[in-house]
């Protein structure tokens, strides 16, 4: 089943402890991109990759990092976490990038809490 | 600035009445528009585009969308509303520039029984 996967579905964690959020795609699929969810102000870009080993920063980078060293995975890093990103994340891919205009496949996910 | 404006934060239907969500849009350029759904605890669905060509676009689970030039609105609307519609639908516009997505605000949509 054709899929964008992220890990883990719920975190919860403490300021400053690092953590990794997962996103893996079964589609060779050449742009992927990470979003995050807040009320009220819709979907916001943290980092996008149009392939493998390039990546460029999205509407709000600060505090994450990001890396596509493969094809089918882009992880999202939090060196220092803080409260402020407390969120819903999503990873997302489409076929290609630029005035392809292929559609975005979403994961279902992955909400972090950080106190 | 490019932009995308849904002005209502929710509307509410009764099944079997028609729906519209109300999508505006400020771009430079050709505008190229999309419409996706999330599901409670689920990621976002494609639903349709509008690229170029008819202005009025089909798409999945019997939602189409008008585009209106002069209105620079992207309405998306349904004939007849199923409770099984009830979601959060967002509104998106490609940035020119950089080709990323603009996405509005989101507008949940409640449907009645």
């Amino acid at each position: 089943e054709a899929q964008v996967t992220q890990n883990p579905r719920y975190l919860i964690t403490v300021t400053g402890k690092k953590l990794t959020v997962t996103c893996s795609q079964n589609m060779n699929h050449e742009y992927m991109s990470w979003y995050r969810q807040d009320p009220g102000l819709g979907l916001r870009q943290i980092y996008y990759s149009m392939n493998v080993e390039v990546t460029d920063k999205g509407d709000v980078p600060e505090g994450y990092k990001v890396s596509r060293k493969e094809k089918r995975n882009f992880p999202l890093i939090l060196e220092s976490p803080s409260p402020n990103q407390t969120s819903l994340y999503f990873c997302a891919s489409s076929r290609q990038a630029g005035l392809n205009n292929s559609p975005l496949h979403f994961g279902n996910g992955t909400r972090l809490t950080v106190t | 600035a490019q932009s995308v404006a849904q002005p209502e934060d929710q509307v509410n239907v009764a099944e079997g009445n028609p729906l519209t969500v109300k999508c505006t849009y400020s771009v430079s350029g050709n505008p190229y528009l999309f419409w996706y759904v999330q599901y409670p605890n689920r990621g976002l669905q494609f639903l349709l585009k509008y690229i170029t060509g008819d202005n009025l676009v089909k798409g999945s689970y019997g939602f189409e969308a008008e585009f209106n030039k002069s209105q620079t609105s992207f309405h998306l609307k349904k004939p007849s509303a199923l409770v099984s519609d009830s979601a959060l639908y967002f509104c998106a516009v490609r940035d020119a520039s950089n080709y990323q997505l603009i996405w509005g605000a989101g507008t949940k949509l409640i449907i009645k029984p």
